[in-house]
């Protein structure tokens, strides 16, 4: 039990346009979710919370109007990358929280903007 | 404010050594702390978990002990494989804004096994 999904698991896309990542919880509900990105050989750094029915609450320093955030159902979050540029190439991995202080990850998204 | 801090690597060992990777933490109140595992391209997984004082987290042959009076939560293993080869996080978890659960992680490990 426990098991996240990403998808797509890469994307390359032309710098200016658009692209959504999915994060899905497959076998439990999440209330929250939580949203990090990877540097190469680096730790991961939180961007944002996700909570089902309400905006998501960004850590300082991430722009919200680059990064949108949906939390539409209990099982799905979005994470869309608003006009992407190369400096936002990384690797984006999903959470989703299962019981009170669980945290369960998915495979990641390795996003290169071109 | 919460903060870990781990060894930093790499550390190279050859198959059936023991692995001792080291993390401290420094925390508000009494997180509960973890050890999580990446293998190369994939997202991470939850190693082991301790949520109190002298709690011991073990799974696939690694413990940690949750020290609080030395702050620790030392990752150990007696005879690691080669399958093991991997970046090791140590995180603890502090709840946020009174409803969430957020994690801090260290900085990572990345130990390698040769045959």
């Amino acid at each position: 039990g426990a098991v996240v999904s990403q998808h797509p698991s890469w994307v390359i896309c032309k710098s200016g346009t658009s692209v959504k990542i999915e994060c899905r919880s497959l076998d439990f509900q999440a209330t929250t979710m939580f949203w990090y990105r990877q540097f190469p050989k680096q730790s991961l750094m939180l961007m944002a919370t996700s909570n089902e029915g309400s905006k998501a609450t960004y850590e300082q320093g991430v722009e919200k109007d680059k990064f949108l955030i949906n939390h539409a159902s209990l099982t799905l979050s979005t994470l869309t990358v608003t006009s992407a540029h190369p400096e936002d190439s990384s690797f984006y991995i999903c959470s989703a929280n299962r019981g009170r202080n669980e945290q369960y990850f998915g495979p990641g998204t390795r996003l290169t903007v071109t | 404010g919460n903060s870990v801090t781990q060894m930093e690597g790499p550390v190279t060992l050859s198959e059936e050594a023991f692995l001792t990777i080291n993390c401290t933490y420094t925390a508000t109140g009494y997180p509960s702390l973890f050890w999580y595992v990446q293998y190369p391209g994939e997202g991470l997984q939850l190693l082991l978990k301790a949520t109190k004082a002298d709690d011991k987290g073990s799974n696939k042959g690694f413990e940690a002990t949750y020290r609080k009076e030395t702050t620790s939560f030392h990752l150990e293993k007696g005879s690691v494989q080669v399958s093991d080869s991997a970046v090791y996080f140590c995180a603890l978890s502090y709840l946020s804004g009174g409803s969430n659960y957020k994690l801090t992680f260290g900085k990572g490990t990345l130990l390698t096994v040769n045959p």
